[in-house]
């Protein structure tokens, strides 16, 4: 079974500082492994996946998240938070079956 | 290559009618996914079709749901005689292959139920 842990339902930082925002998950086979973000009254939009191979994963608008499987994490983070930053972020496992699931979110504020 | 859409983007039912939800997916996508977000939650797997094919709809509730990807033209959510709890964002995805690494998902469709 699947299943997503986002740990932090909202998350601050100001302007320029590091954002990270923390995924765990379990899965029974290899995950794919997704982060979206949805800004107010929009869709999903796909931020980066790791599917398989290097482990750091390179998104838009300079996110990275780094797959470690000993620790059955998926953490997305950014050297330095802008103010279009702020949004909520999910956090999804897929085992390339029917379903994704995702996390509850994390909502990201950044103060100026 | 338009992305994948969802009509309307907004929704407002009376408790009791009916609501008509509509995806299409994008080009060259056969396979079709549905997911309910409520509010302060994430999204939650409702049902995932192909072309004429229901192949998976263990999310959706038992009664007043249904779903269809016609053969031609946009898949279809219905629900029936709308309930408060059915106030939700209603977002479809869709993908080439069967699976998600490839998949896109529409704006989502919000209905509110008064």
């Amino acid at each position: 079974a699947q299943s997503v842990t986002q740990l932090g339902s909202h998350v601050s930082v100001s302007e320029g500082a590091l954002v990270l925002l923390r995924c765990n998950y379990s899965s029974s086979v290899p995950p794919y492994l997704f982060w979206y973000v949805q800004y107010p009254n929009q869709g999903l939009q796909l931020l980066l996946k790791y599917t398989t191979g290097a482990t750091l994963v390179k998104g838009i608008n300079g996110f990275e998240a780094e797959f470690k499987k000993s620790e059955t994490s998926f953490h997305l983070t950014k050297p330095s938070a802008h103010m279009s930053d702020a949004a909520e972020y999910f956090c999804a496992v897929s085992d390339t079956g029917n379903q994704f699931y995702f996390g509850t979110g994390t909502s990201l504020t950044v103060i100026p | 290559n338009a992305g994948v859409m969802q009509n309307p983007r907004h929704l407002v039912r009376r408790r009791g009618q009916e609501a008509r939800l509509r995806c299409s997916p994008m080009k060259g996508h056969s396979h079709v996914y549905w997911y309910r977000q409520l509010p302060e939650e994430g999204l939650k797997f409702m049902v995932y079709l192909q072309k004429e094919n229901i192949i998976d709809e263990s999310g959706m509730p038992k009664e007043r749901f249904s779903a269809e990807f016609p053969k031609e033209g946009p898949s279809i959510l219905r629900i029936q005689q709308v309930v408060r709890g059915d106030s939700a964002a209603y977002f479809c995805a869709s993908s080439p292959v069967v699976g998600y690494t490839e998949a896109f998902f529409g704006q989502g469709t919000r209905l509110t139920v008064v």
